[in-house]
């Protein structure tokens, strides 16, 4: 069965102290693994979309990286207005169309 | 260029009520999508269409239906209102070029249902 999880459920950094958020995941056929920003009572904001292992993008104080079975989302320097809930999703073609499976995500929060 | 946009923001229901939730993409987009959000969960797929003039289910549909309008609008139809219906709903649409896939949502619509 097609899975994705998140962890840790939840993180509190301070202003400038580096880490990383995690995404494991299995599924058959995985043809994209994707990062989102979601702030409180918004909709989830794209990020990055990685097709293959070994495969890093960046974004300001951001990088994803992907391995065959899980991705990280590096937060380097972090500030308060990086704060949000971070979703993971792996695509995958199953059922006859392409699907997104959402992990329930990281809740981030970047104290000054 | 609005993105991707849903009316009604906010809903409350009694059980038995109907609804229809609306979505319109301003993207040119030829697949659009439905989930919904609930405490704890990651987002499940209700209803997706690949193309203007396709449905089909996804995860979760029981207690959903769904019309595609045209090419920019999607919307979604609760029959008879259920609490467990109660959640955050969210549309979105897909870009899909020759080695990219990228989806893009709505702001939501917070449906509780008493």
């Amino acid at each position: 069965e097609d899975q994705v999880t998140q962890s840790p459920e939840a993180l509190r950094l301070q202003e400038g102290e580096s880490s990383s958020l995690n995404c494991s995941y299995t599924v058959s056929g995985l043809r994209g693994l994707f990062w989102y920003r979601q702030d409180p009572g918004k909709g989830p904001e794209f990020l990055f979309t990685l097709y293959s292992a070994g495969e890093e993008k960046e974004k300001e104080r951001l990088k994803a990286t992907l391995t065959k079975k899980e991705s990280f989302l590096h937060i380097t320097a972090p500030k308060p207005e990086d704060s949000a809930t971070y979703l993971c999703a792996v695509q995958s073609f199953s059922g006859g169309y392409n699907k997104l499976i959402f992990g329930a995500g990281t809740r981030l929060a970047v104290h000054p | 260029n609005a993105g991707v946009t849903q009316t009604p923001k906010f809903q409350v229901l009694k059980t038995g009520q109907s609804m229809t939730l609306q979505c319109a993409q301003d993207m040119n987009h030829n697949s659009m999508y439905w989930y919904r959000q609930d405490p704890g969960m990651g987002l499940r797929l209700i209803y997706y269409s690949a193309s203007e003039g396709t449905t089909d289910k996804g995860e979760v549909p029981n207690g959903y239906n769904v019309s595609r309008l045209n090419k920019r609008e999607f919307s979604l139809r609760l029959e008879s209102a259920a609490p467990s219906q109660t959640s955050v709903y969210f549309c979105a649409s897909t870009h899909r070029g020759h080695t990219t896939y990228e989806q893009y949502f709505g702001p939501g619509t917070r449906l509780t249902v008493t």
